[in-house]
């Protein structure tokens, strides 16, 4: 198992244009996580899924932002009509849920620069 | 609301210890962490303590919770230069929960 994944690992658009990002997690991991992190600043949750299902969205995310997670393994964030604002890194994580203690494994990040 | 603050900055000298400062608002936090990201590099969980544990302690790490006063802390004994990094102190309600993060300290160790 490599850990979880992410594509690309960087992205520059041009306002206004639309992006998507991957998000591989660890296999058989039923939780998925997006964060996004901006300079300076400490991770802010998004949202997250549990198997296909998006079970919580922060209020962060605006709807110019979807997540997907159609079977239940891998996901996409993509982000429509992209502003100056949304530069930051996306963060992937992925967890179980069993009894006990269950570790979050964060991805590499995606860094979003929007020219 | 779930708020975690910490201090921005702490320097010290190479071979002293560093004592890094959190303290939560939510009061139905289980699970308490302390990351580690390195410039370029992802997040590094350092280590994690439950609710109802007042310290833990891991090599040259030791993390204290006071939960009457939701204060965490992380102490590093004989810091090295290889620590510079930002540590985020976090919080979740169950270890499979959203983790709501601090601002992190920078920490920058003097040779």
């Amino acid at each position: 198992d490599t850990g979880v994944s992410q594509d690309p690992r960087h992205k520059i658009t041009k306002r206004g244009q639309n992006v998507t990002f991957r998000c591989d997690p660890i296999s058989e991991h039923n939780r998925l996580y997006w964060y996004r992190q901006t300079l300076g600043q400490g991770p802010e949750f998004l949202t997250y899924f549990q198997n296909e299902a998006q079970l919580e969205k922060s209020r962060l995310l605006s709807d110019r932002f979807s997540a997907e997670r159609p079977k239940g393994s891998f996901s996409t964030l993509e982000i429509q009509r992209t502003e100056q604002g949304d530069s930051a890194m996306y963060l992937c994580a992925s967890s179980k849920t069993d009894a006990g203690y269950n570790e979050q494994f964060f991805g590499p990040g995606t860094r979003l620069t929007v020219l | 609301g779930e708020d975690v603050e910490q201090s921005l900055f702490l320097s010290v000298r190479e071979g002293d210890s560093s004592v890094i400062n959190c303290t939560y608002t939510d009061s139905s936090s289980t699970y308490l962490y302390w990351y580690k990201q390195e410039p370029g590099a992802g997040l590094q969980l350092l280590t994690y303590i439950f609710s109802n544990m007042d310290m833990k302690q891991d090599q040259r790490l030791t993390v204290l919770l006071n939960k009457k006063d939701k204060h965490l802390s992380l102490r590093i004994a004989d810091t090295q230069t290889g620590d510079s990094a930002i540590y985020f102190c976090a919080e979740s309600e169950t270890s499979y929960d959203k983790v709501i993060f601090g601002p992190g300290t920078s920490l920058s160790v003097i040779p």
